[in-house]
Order: structure tokens, then sequence, then C-alpha cells
């Protein structure tokens, strides 16, 4: 399969501890989007990477996220002291920029709940 | 305002029926649009995009109208399989190639 992959599928954890996320965009995709959903609404925009550079964080993204993309490659998303608030699903997608359109392929997601 | 807006629905058809969506965006200056559908706890999947006035690809056409900022989604003979949240997608800020702005999704249940 050759589609963004995201690790965990689920994560339950207890308020204030730390979450680490995991994407793998696809191989040849530059662009990798972290988006968030919640029930009922459309995702919304958290961060996006260039190769290995942040280019644009969301105001939705407080100092608790942090986002990495070391290679250019994987990306981690960390969310510290989590709260209630931060369930919701985190998707992961990624694009080619420069080829014929910009689609973004979503990963399969990972589903936060904190308790 | 938001971006993107649409009709949450949601829309009950019957099979075989003839359904549209309609979706308005509020910047001008975004250029392309997608349509992605989306299954109950899972990801969205690009069903369309529309670069210009439109796209058709078998049962479904979008519709892109500049002037009065508003895009379509037609979907003809309805299958139980195309129940689904239709997310109306542009680009965050009217800018290309970059990050998305989604609506709230418009439920469909097309039932025998």
């Amino acid at each position: 399969d050759t589609g963004v992959s995201q690790d965990p599928r689920h994560k339950i954890t207890k308020r204030g501890q730390n979450v680490t996320f995991r994407c793998d965009p696809i191989s040849e995709h530059n662009r990798l989007y972290w988006y968030r959903q919640t029930l009922g609404q459309g995702p919304e925009f958290l961060t996006y990477f260039q190769n290995e550079a942040q280019l644009e964080k969301s105001r939705l993204l407080s100092d608790r996220f942090s986002a990495e993309r070391p290679k250019g490659s994987f990306s981690t998303l960390e969310i510290q002291r989590t709260e209630q608030g931060d369930s919701a699903m985190y998707l992961c997608a990624s694009s080619l920029v420069g080829g014929e359109g910009y689609e973004q392929y979503f990963g399969p997601g990972t589903r936060l709940t904190v308790t | 305002r938001k971006e993107v807006e649409q009709d949450p629905g949601p829309f009950n058809v019957p099979e075989g029926a003839t359904v549209a969506f309609n979706c308005t965006y509020s910047n001008s200056a975004s250029q392309s649009f997608f349509w992605y559908r989306q299954d109950c706890r899972k990801e969205p999947k690009l069903l369309m995009s529309v670069y210009s006035s439109g796209n058709e690809d078998g049962r479904f056409t979008a519709q892109l109208n500049r002037a009065s900022q508003y895009i379509s989604l037609l979907i003809r003979d309805s299958k139980l399989s195309d129940s689904a949240t239709y997310l109306c997608v542009g680009p965050k800020g009217g800018t290309s190639y970059g990050k998305l702005t989604f609506g709230q999704g418009t439920i469909l249940t097309v039932h025998p």
C-alpha cells in the first residue's frame, strides 16, 4: 500500500500526558499537512511542511503542539500536557507541488481520546 | 464568516435519484476547489477536483460559478454506496498549492 499511513490509529490518554503521532506520506510527495477534525465538522488546518521546512502554523496550534519533519519524509505531531479539548481525529495529508495539480491525499487518521 | 459554507443536510434520497449539493465560498481569489467524500469514522477521500468551470466523472458532475462564488456537486442515478458525507473544499486564504479549508460537510443517505 503506497498511500499515506498514520500511527497509532487510536490513542487513549489521561489529561496531562504527552502523546506523539506519526505520519508517513506518499513517498514522492514533498508537502505534508496536519489537520484536526471534531465530530460534525470538517477538518481544520493545523500546520504544513514542504520537505523538512515547516511553512505555516495555524493559530489553532497552541504552544503545547509541535510538529517536525526532520528528513523531509515522515512527520511527527506531539501534544504536551493533553487536555480534554484535544480529543479529536488528527489527519495527515500529503501532496506533490509542481505536478498537474495539488490534490491532497489523506491518511486514515489518529483518533485521540483524552480522559 | 467561514471561507467555505455548505448545507449540512441531511439529504435522504431513494436509489436512482439525482441529488445536488451547493457550496459557497467567500474569497474571490480562490481558484481551485475539491469535493471529498468521507465515510463514517474514515478519512476524507478525494472525489473530484474543480480547476475551471466544471468537471465530470461518470455519475458525478462538479461545477464552479466564479461570478456567484459557488460550487455544486451533482450525483446522478444514486447508489446505496453513495451514502456518505460530502465535503466542499477550497484553498485556505485563497492561496493556491497550499492548505485547505473545508465546509462542514453534507450528509447523504441513499435508501432502497
